[in-house]
């Protein structure tokens, strides 16, 4: 079966890195997407990865290795704003999207 | 405004009422989604429109019944609901379906309680 694995909550110190990596399984693969979610609110579309590699936006980067089945976010210089859910989503060879089941981020002064 | 709207944002009903839900995007977008988001689950695909049609349903009970009456506005209605359909109701859109880059614009959800 299809399938998205990531951790369901992390703690982290503000102004430090975290890394919230996200395992998949899809039948094809069409690519990965990160979402941020703050309580209460709507998700928010953060990135999308199809090719191998990093990509950087501002103090959010997302890597992708197709082989390994394997991508993470990082968050740099973290903020007590980023303290939400982060949602990972693959989509499959018929364009559905897969959710994992988010991964709640908690930041600490 | 912002992109896409839902109301109400919180809604407590009794499992024999009948109420609706309401979504409306202001992007000129084509597609339109309902998602139920519970608890540590992960988001859960129920109806899907392009262009007004519907192009997909994942075996959603009967209780559930979506309308779109043009590309902008999209409905829920429910009624006779279950305890266990108590969720967040998210509504969603995008430029088209069926593209791998589509990305999606999501409402802040509406907060459904059945007692």
């Amino acid at each position: 079966g299809q399938n998205i694995d990531q951790p369901t909550e992390m703690t982290a110190t503000e102004g430090a890195i975290v890394q919230i990596n996200c395992t998949y399984q899809t039948s094809g693969f069409n690519g990965l997407f990160w979402y941020q979610q703050h309580a209460g609110e709507a998700p928010t579309f953060l990135s999308y990865n199809v090719l191998d590699g990093l990509e950087e936006k501002g103090r959010f980067s997302s890597f992708l290795s197709r082989s390994k089945g394997y991508r993470y976010l990082l968050l740099k210089e973290l903020q007590m704003k980023d303290s939400a859910s982060y949602l990972c989503a693959g989509m499959d060879s018929n364009y559905q999207l897969i959710w994992g089941a988010g991964t709640k981020l908690i930041i600490k002064p | 405004e912002t992109g896409v709207t839902q109301t109400p944002r919180h809604l407590v009903m009794g499992m024999t009422n009948k109420k609706s839900l309401k979504c409306e995007q202001h992007l000129g977008h084509n597609a339109m989604y309902w998602y139920k988001q519970s608890a540590k689950k992960p988001l859960e695909l129920m109806f899907v429109y392009s262009l007004e049609e519907r192009v997909e349903n994942n075996s959603v009970p009967s209780r559930f019944s979506p309308e779109c009456p043009n590309s902008s506005h999209l409905f829920l209605h429910l009624h006779t609901l279950q305890p266990e359909d108590s969720a967040l109701y998210l509504c969603a859109s995008s430029q088209s379906t069926g593209t791998g880059s589509e990305k999606l614009f999501f409402g802040s959800g509406t907060q459904l309680s059945v007692l």
